[in-house]
């Protein structure tokens, strides 16, 4: 399978506790964005990295979430000190910049919990 | 801002055609784009629209785009059972690299 792969796929923590998701996008695409989805809500951009640079992070990535894609391949989405309202699916996307239509993939999304 | 609307649910008898409707507000939104949502599952795209074009039909997918009234559907013909899922719409401008969804549609497939 050469779509967006994303790990793990659930991951249930306590509160306070830290978390880190990962997402190994399309071979070859440069763009990589994360996303987060609530439930009944559509996606909601969270950050976009071109290559290795963050490029934009949105006001919904407080202080405690961070993202880094170093080398421009994988990235990774850590969250700390977890709260309730972090509980969501996180979706990681990628894109080639110039692409016919400029289509993003996404992968089949992280899902956390935290209780 | 931008903002994009689509109605909450649509049930449909199997065999028949299903209209999901969406729209959106940034009059400068180039690309429009269809996702399929499956329960659990992340976002698969189905097809996109540039905003020069009319219509596009893919199989059994056609979308239509009224760019005046800022208009977007989604048209499957002979709906089947596996069609039911969470139809979201999604626009991008020229100039950026984000999409902005919609809350998506629920699609139910009677058989």
């Amino acid at each position: 399978d050469t779509g967006v792969s994303q790990n793990p796929r659930h991951k249930i923590t306590k509160r306070g506790q830290n978390v880190t998701f990962r997402c190994d996008p399309i071979s070859e695409h440069n763009r990589l964005y994360w996303y987060r989805q609530t439930l009944g809500q559509g996606p909601e951009f969270l950050t976009y990295f071109q290559n290795e640079a963050q490029l934009e992070k949105s006001r919904l990535l407080s202080d405690r979430f961070s993202a880094e894609r170093p080398k421009g391949s994988f990235s990774t989405l850590e969250i700390q000190r977890t709260e309730q309202g972090d509980s969501a699916m996180y979706l990681c996307a990628s894109s080639l910049r110039g692409s016919t239509g400029n289509t993003i993939y996404f992968g089949e999304g992280s899902w956390l919990t935290v209780v | 801002g931008e903002d994009v609307e689509q109605s909450l649910f649509l049930s449909v008898r199997e065999g028949d055609s299903s209209v999901i409707n969406c729209t959106y507000t940034d009059s400068s939104s180039t690309y429009l784009y269809w996702y399929k949502q499956e329960p659990g599952a992340g976002l698969q795209l189905l097809t996109y629209i540039f905003s020069n074009m009319d219509m596009k039909q893919d199989q059994r997918l056609t979308v239509l785009l009224n760019k005046k009234d800022k208009h977007l559907s989604l048209r499957i013909a002979d709906t089947q059972t596996g069609d039911s899922a969470i139809y979201f719409c999604a626009e991008k401008g020229d100039s950026s690299y984000k999409l902005i969804f919609g809350s998506g549609t629920r699609l139910l497939v009677r058989p």
